[in-house]
């Protein structure tokens, strides 16, 4: 199984501040037929289902504000929040879909310093 | 649009069976494959199982393989979790999840229903 490990556990940012979140495969996603990375960001808020930020490592959904972006390549990515605003606080995971069971890391908490 | 809603959650003993439904709509039910995935209480998400678009391949995290049971009903547009020999460290939310592409088995999930609790307790 691929163990997905995301850094830091939480973080407080001030707003208009930005917020870096890293995750780490244990072996890489990178299909190199396609050259595609099978990396996924996904946003957790109370009381509401996971939503789909970013697929592809870095392609945004739509309808997702674009100081949401995504990088990396491999077993290494990070998700970054260019300026915080306060609906952004929420519990943030890294998904890897390159290989069954599917597996998600362990979320990051993104709150208001 | 995609609608998952997620029933059936409840408590229950341990040792006991409980089974989850998620009705499905807006979308070709039997070209997708299904997940379900569980949040414990203050902990991160957990993929539970996958069932195929025609449920012809079944995968199971190892905590509950010979416990839980997924299937569909193409017919009905409707995803099932029979979960048997229930223990404590079930206790979830559970979500049905759609993948984004049609016809695999792995891909990201692009729809989640809201969820359903479950608890098991004596």
């Amino acid at each position: 199984d691929i163990v997905m490990t995301q850094s830091p556990d939480s973080l407080a940012v001030s707003l208009g501040e930005r917020a870096t979140i890293n995750c780490k495969s244990s072996q890489s996603v990178l299909n190199r037929s396609n050259k595609r990375n099978y990396l996924a960001w996904y946003q957790l808020k109370p009381g509401q289902p996971p939503k789909l930020l970013i697929s592809w490592t870095s392609t945004r959904e739509s309808g997702v504000p674009d100081r949401f972006s995504g990088s990396g390549s491999g077993t290494d990515f990070t998700l970054t929040i260019s300026s915080l605003q306060p609906e952004d606080v929420a519990v943030y995971y890294c998904q890897q879909y390159y290989s069954t069971p599917l597996t998600f890391g362990g979320g990051t908490r993104v709150e208001i310093k | 649009q995609v609608q998952l809603v997620e029933s059936g959650g409840g408590v229950v003993q341990p040792g006991r069976s409980l089974r989850l439904s998620c009705a499905a709509s807006g979308f070709t039910f039997s070209t997708y494959g299904l997940h379900w995935v569980r949040q414990a209480p203050g902990k991160g998400l957990e993929w539970v199982a996958l069932i195929s678009y025609d449920g012809s391949n079944k995968y199971y995290v190892d905590s509950v393989k010979g416990r839980f049971t997924i299937s569909r009903d193409n017919s009905k547009n409707t995803l099932y979790l029979q979960m048997d020999s229930l223990r404590a460290e079930d206790t979830a939310v559970y979500h049905c999840a759609k993948l984004h592409s049609d016809y695999q088995i792995a891909d990201y999930f692009d729809s989640w229903g809201q969820g359903t609790l479950v608890t098991v307790s004596s």
